[in-house]
């Protein structure tokens, strides 16, 4: 496989529910994000994983965890998530641990679809 | 308040003719500008983007503008071609580990 693999491509749960997304990039990069996309709203930054470590995670409702157990995986743990949280949500990967810059891209996977009942 | 805006949702364009998408920024202290180009059930993928010292940069058909004064920024492509339809997002950045996204607008070239 090549790129970043996102699984599943389509989730329903309830708000009681616990449930995990998962994220892995066969592209050697060493930085891993995941995005939220709500309808009729850009992308929103949730968290950044840098050399494994997180840099980033923008005020994110605990109910949303993200882990990074090395620099090809990343998982998003969902919580007792409410029917406002249902979006696509996408993971990427970069090269640098700085992030987007110059000549730095964001590959992006094809996101889970997430609806929450 | 969002910081990069794409203020039309959708364009239509015929096949060969040139489509133009605009976007605007609030914040002065980007210095990163790209482009993403998502297809239905795909991620968004990378498209072409420019530095705040330049004001232009072309990749074949695709050309972007950058007016800094105007902190504004165009995605030009000629000649559309139908494999072209998809939605457009401009991200900016000044660096720190975050892109800002606008929200896209839906090009459809007509064959």
């Amino acid at each position: 496989e090549t790129g970043v693999t996102q699984t599943p491509r389509h989730l329903v749960m309830g708000m009681t529910n616990k449930k995990s997304l998962k994220c892995e990039q066969h592209l050697g990069h060493n930085a891993m994000y995941w995005y939220k996309q709500s309808a009729k709203k850009p992308l929103e930054l949730m968290f950044v994983y840098s050399l494994e470590e997180r840099v980033e995670n923008n005020s994110v409702p605990s109910r949303f965890s993200p882990e990074c157990p090395n620099s090809s995986h990343l998982f998003l743990h969902l919580h007792t998530l409410q029917p406002e949280d249902s979006a696509l949500y996408l993971c990427a990967s970069s090269q640098d641990s700085k992030g987007p810059t110059t000549n730095e891209k964001l590959f992006f996977g094809s996101g889970t679809q997430l609806s929450v009942l | 308040d969002q910081q990069v805006k794409q203020n039309s949702p959708s364009l239509s364009v015929q096949e060969g003719r040139i489509s133009i998408l605009n976007c605007d920024y609030t914040n002065s202290m980007f210095d990163y500008f790209l482009w993403y180009k998502k297809y239905p059930a795909e991620g968004p993928t990378f498209l072409i983007s420019i530095s705040s010292i330049k004001d232009k940069n072309e990749d074949g058909r695709f050309t972007v503008f950058l007016n800094k004064s105007a902190k504004h920024l165009s995605l030009h492509i000629v000649p559309s071609q139908p494999g072209d339809s998809a939605v457009y997002f401009c991200a900016a950045s000044a660096g720190a580990n975050n892109l800002f996204f606008g929200t896209g607008t839906r090009l459809t070239v007509i064959p």
